[in-house]
């Protein structure tokens, strides 16, 4: 199993800003995910973060919005930007295990 | 593309009943099949999985799943329900080549009955 550290926690920021949140893996990984978790709902895939190529953003989701990097096989960041009120979620990452995903536990932002 | 379809919302069940939670996949291949838990202001946990072999697949906390391809469903089963069940259940399907990539289904909030 892997150890999946995200930063920070939990946070409130002003509309308009940016926050952005860190994924630490205890061991090298080639996927990362990130998901998003609105209030009451389901988790939603982001996108996919590989070492070394531009992340793959799904349906609804676009580079400018969520920007992501992924420096080496253990990090990777998403950035919410110039933030509203509807971006109130919980952010998730995860890391590909053997078979399935091991999931962080997730960043909890309120936008006010 | 895959899917999960979870029909309930919302279930209720006294302590100490039985439980089944419905899930049905969408997927084109032998789908990767997953049941998460998440407890008020908790992580996601894993319950159970199922990639191949037995159809019936046992989980932590006494919970245990079906496979049945013919249904295209992988329901949640648990003989006896403890107050402490009361989270919400997701199931899940893994994509990609090492099912990492995770489409999860709406989920199902359980209660319990005292």
């Amino acid at each position: 199993s892997a150890v999946i550290s995200q930063k920070p926690s939990r946070d409130i920021c002003q509309r308009g800003t940016s926050l952005t949140i860190q994924c630490q893996v205890d061991s090298q990984v080639t996927m990362m995910f990130w998901y998003r978790q609105q209030p009451g709902q389901s988790l939603t895939l982001i996108a996919t973060a590989n070492q070394g190529s531009e992340a793959t953003y799904e349906s609804g989701f676009v580079i400018d919005k969520f920007p992501i990097s992924r420096p080496n096989l253990t990090f990777s960041t998403l950035t919410v930007s110039n933030m509203s009120p509807e971006d109130s979620s919980i952010y998730l990452c995860s890391v590909d295990g053997t078979v399935g995903a091991f999931f962080g536990q997730g960043t909890r932002l309120t936008v006010v | 593309a895959q899917s999960v379809t979870q029909p309930d919302i919302h279930i209720t069940v006294s302590e100490g009943a039985s439980l089944e939670l419905r899930c049905n996949y969408s997927y084109g291949a032998t789908p990767y099949l997953f049941w998460y838990v998440q407890s008020p202001g908790q992580g996601l946990q894993l319950l159970l999985k199922y990639f191949s072999g037995d159809t019936l697949v046992q989980g932590i906390k006494g919970f245990e799943a079906e496979f049945k391809r013919s249904q295209s469903s992988f329901n949640l089963r648990k003989p006896s329900v403890h107050w402490s069940d009361a989270a919400e259940y997701f199931c899940a399907v893994g994509a990609g080549s090492s099912a990492s990539k995770i489409i999860f289904g709406s989920g199902t909030r359980l209660s319990i009955r005292p």
